[in-house]
């Protein structure tokens, strides 16, 4: 069974700076897809940034970006410039190509913006 | 207009009950999808339906069925509610359930926070 591995718990950030939230993924598969989401206190959950397997370029959306680097099973999510809506849960999740479109997700790291 | 929405928000109940959770999506996706977020906020898939048709049953009770009217609905009814049913059930759905993941992202509802007392 694949497993998504979130190490840190909690990460306390100022505001304005950046952070990175760590993931690794457990595969022996060749294609699949990493996401990570984001739930704020309200509980929604929020897409954030997807890349792919084979996309050879880091995934970027606005302030998130995707460090992906596959020898080493990680997909860390960097947020710039820090805001304090950006406190939350936030989760690394994937699907393997085939395996029926279903996110196996982390345990979630909670973040924590500051003045 | 919300994407994918779930009713309700909250649901407080006595165990050995049951009750429904309802959700629509008005995006034209062919997939949706119910997870589960456990008390230390694990989630975890329970069934996924394509235009109906169930495609994905992971180890869920009985209790729990799945039922999709049509492809923008998919419900959950769960008999004989159990203590350990508490949890906020999350509604997603996504274009399809297959094929490109970078055009399949999952859009998640805002949750119904389930409590059995």
């Amino acid at each position: 069974a694949q497993k998504i591995t979130q190490t840190q718990p909690g990460m306390f950030v100022q505001e304005k700076e950046a952070v990175t939230l760590d993931c690794t993924y457990d595969t022996s598969d060749q294609s699949y897809g990493l996401f990570w989401y984001k739930q704020p206190s309200s509980g929604e959950m929020i897409f954030l940034i997807y890349q792919g397997s084979y996309d050879e370029q880091n995934a970027t959306e606005g302030r998130y970006s995707l460090n992906f680097q596959k020898a080493r099973k990680s997909a860390n999510l960097v947020i710039s410039a820090s805001q304090l809506g950006d406190s939350a849960m936030y989760f690394c999740a994937n699907i393997l190509t085939g395996g029926g479109n279903k996110l196996t997700f982390g345990t979630g790291t909670q973040l924590k913006v500051e003045l | 207009d919300t994407a994918v929405s779930q009713t309700p928000k909250y649901l407080v109940t006595q165990m050995g009950n049951d009750k429904s959770i309802k959700c629509e999506q008005n995006l034209g996706h062919d997939t949706m999808y119910w997870y589960k977020q456990d008390s230390k906020k694990f989630l975890k898939i329970m069934f996924s339906y394509n235009n109906k048709e169930l495609i994905i049953n992971e180890t869920v009770p009985n209790r729990f069925s799945p039922k999709s009217p049509d492809k923008a609905h998919l419900n959950l009814h769960i008999n004989s509610l159990e203590l350990g049913d508490s949890a906020v059930y999350f509604c997603a759905s996504s274009p399809r359930s297959s094929g490109l993941l970078a055009k399949n992202i999952q859009y998640f509802g805002a949750g119904t926070r389930l409590s059995v007392l």
